[in-house]
């Protein structure tokens, strides 16, 4: 199985609400990442977990709360979004090789979120 | 902050052209990938290359790698249709953790 999954597919929220994306593969990658892609620009890192152990963070607002409840899934939490929020969001996975030297990111099809 | 820049930023070509995307980079890196994204979908890897490779292949696929230049090229030969996405230059570094910054992406358009 070379696949990532991500639930759901589109999401409509307002700004009072509190919903969760979700990401899932068994390739048994120990890296996992969080993304955020706006329209016509480059995805951006936000998460990454390595070992189930939050590594980076990229001074994102704590409105988003990841979390990785095991080696296999990774979970955005979402509360009080601004409309600025919307966008695409992207998790991918890839092996964690020895010298840190980083490698291939298998990336789901992303969750599209709309704040109202 | 986006560390890698892509030129052009988009390329219209014919079927069976080729056609050259480049990527700059600002801080040393371990590696450097390419991907490609088709209509706001994931994003699929196409090549991997490491900072100690200068050029590597893959099917139609051609990536160089400067390190000296901070750049890196790729080359898609004989492009079909099909070809036609977003391409992205992705840097990783290793700060502590796994860092990957994606480039300004180059748009490809392929015309039957």
């Amino acid at each position: 199985d070379t696949e990532v999954t991500q639930t759901p597919k589109h999401l409509v929220m307002g700004m009072t609400n509190k919903k969760s994306l979700k990401c899932e593969q068994h390739m048994g990658h120990r890296a996992m990442y969080w993304y955020k892609q706006k329209a016509k620009k480059p995805p951006e890192l936000m998460f990454v977990y390595s070992y189930e152990k939050l590594s980076i963070n990229e001074s994102v607002p704590s409105r988003f709360s990841p979390e990785c409840p095991n080696s296999s899934l990774l979970n955005l939490h979402l509360h009080a979004l601004q409309p600025e929020d919307s966008a695409l969001y992207l998790c991918a996975s890839s092996p964690i090789e020895r010298g840190g030297r980083g490698e291939t990111q298998y990336f789901g099809p992303g969750t599209r979120l709309l704040v109202l | 902050s986006q560390q890698g820049e892509e030129d052009p930023q988009a390329l219209s070509i014919q079927e069976g052209e080729n056609a050259t995307m480049n990527c700059s980079y600002k801080t040393s890196i371990n590696n450097l990938q390419w991907y490609r994204q088709n209509s706001g979908r994931g994003l699929v890897h196409l090549i991997l290359i490491r900072s100690n490779e200068r050029e590597k292949h893959s099917g139609r696929l051609r990536v160089t790698l400067d390190t000296s230049k901070k750049s890196s090229s790729l080359l898609i030969t004989a492009s079909r249709a099909a070809d036609t996405a977003s391409y992205f230059c992705a840097t990783d570094s290793y700060t502590g953790g796994f860092k990957t910054i994606f480039g300004a992406g180059t748009r490809l358009f392929v015309k039957a």
